[in-house]
């Protein structure tokens, strides 16, 4: 089973700043197929970018990712007022299908 | 736009058995790889298994023994069964399509339903 560790475990930033979030595998993820899921309180995680770097329909630009074998980073350019939320990467590239345990965007 | 819905018992006792439903709307069953998650606060996300409408299945290895998932192409809903529960079992359980592959994003979503497991 292939772990994911990301960090930080909270992100605290103004709106217009940056944000990097990592996502670490304890082996290497097949094909890239790394995901990336957004999810507010009370909803369904939302999908932001799969295969690595490839946003999923609807996503804004300022969403990016980068990657590959064991390192992942999700980039947002500027957050935005509604970005902050919790962050999960997810490995498909093999089973069982495995979840980081997640990054918390917070307003400084 | 397709549509999924979570519905079942809200409290199951410890040692019987957590049933699930997840009727699809806006789209056919008879297409795509159909999955079952669930979210815990101590165990975060993680995936359960899969079904594709052909009847295929695969499962988390750590449920493998306890899970069953299974679908009514008739009534264009999959369903889950997990048997003999504890406290550990009580999440969120989350019902979503895969965009195309056995192993793959899920890209289709739904709200999720709250299962307590308790006496």
């Amino acid at each position: 089973e292939i772990v994911l560790t990301q960090s930080p475990g909270t992100l605290s930033l103004s709106p217009g700043e940056r944000a990097t979030l990592s996502c670490r595998a304890s082996q290497s993820v097949r094909s890239n197929h790394l995901a990336w899921y957004q999810q507010k309180p009370g909803q369904a995680p939302r999908p932001l970018m799969f295969g690595a770097s490839l946003r999923a329909t609807g996503i804004p630009d300022r969403f990016s990712g980068s990657g590959s074998g064991t390192d992942f980073t999700l980039t947002i350019s500027r957050v935005e007022p509604e970005d902050f939320a919790v962050y999960y990467c997810q490995q498909y590239g093999g089973s069982p299908i495995t979840f980081g345990q997640g990054t918390r965007l917070e307003i400084k | 736009q397709v549509q999924l819905q979570e519905s079942g018992p809200g409290l199951v006792k410890p040692s019987e058995t957590l049933s699930l439903t997840c009727t699809v709307s806006g789209g056919s069953i008879n297409s795509f790889y159909w999955s079952w998650i669930r979210q815990s606060p101590g165990k975060g996300l993680e995936w359960l298994g899969y079904i594709y409408y052909s009847g295929s299945t695969d499962y988390s290895p750590s449920l493998k023994s306890r899970l069953t998932i299974s679908l009514d192409t008739s009534k264009n809903q999959f369903s889950l069964r997990l048997s003999s529960v504890t406290a550990a079992d009580t999440a969120v359980y989350y019902c979503a399509r895969n965009q195309l592959l056995p192993l793959d994003v899920f890209n289709h979503w739904g709200q999720g339903t709250m299962v307590t497991v308790s006496s």
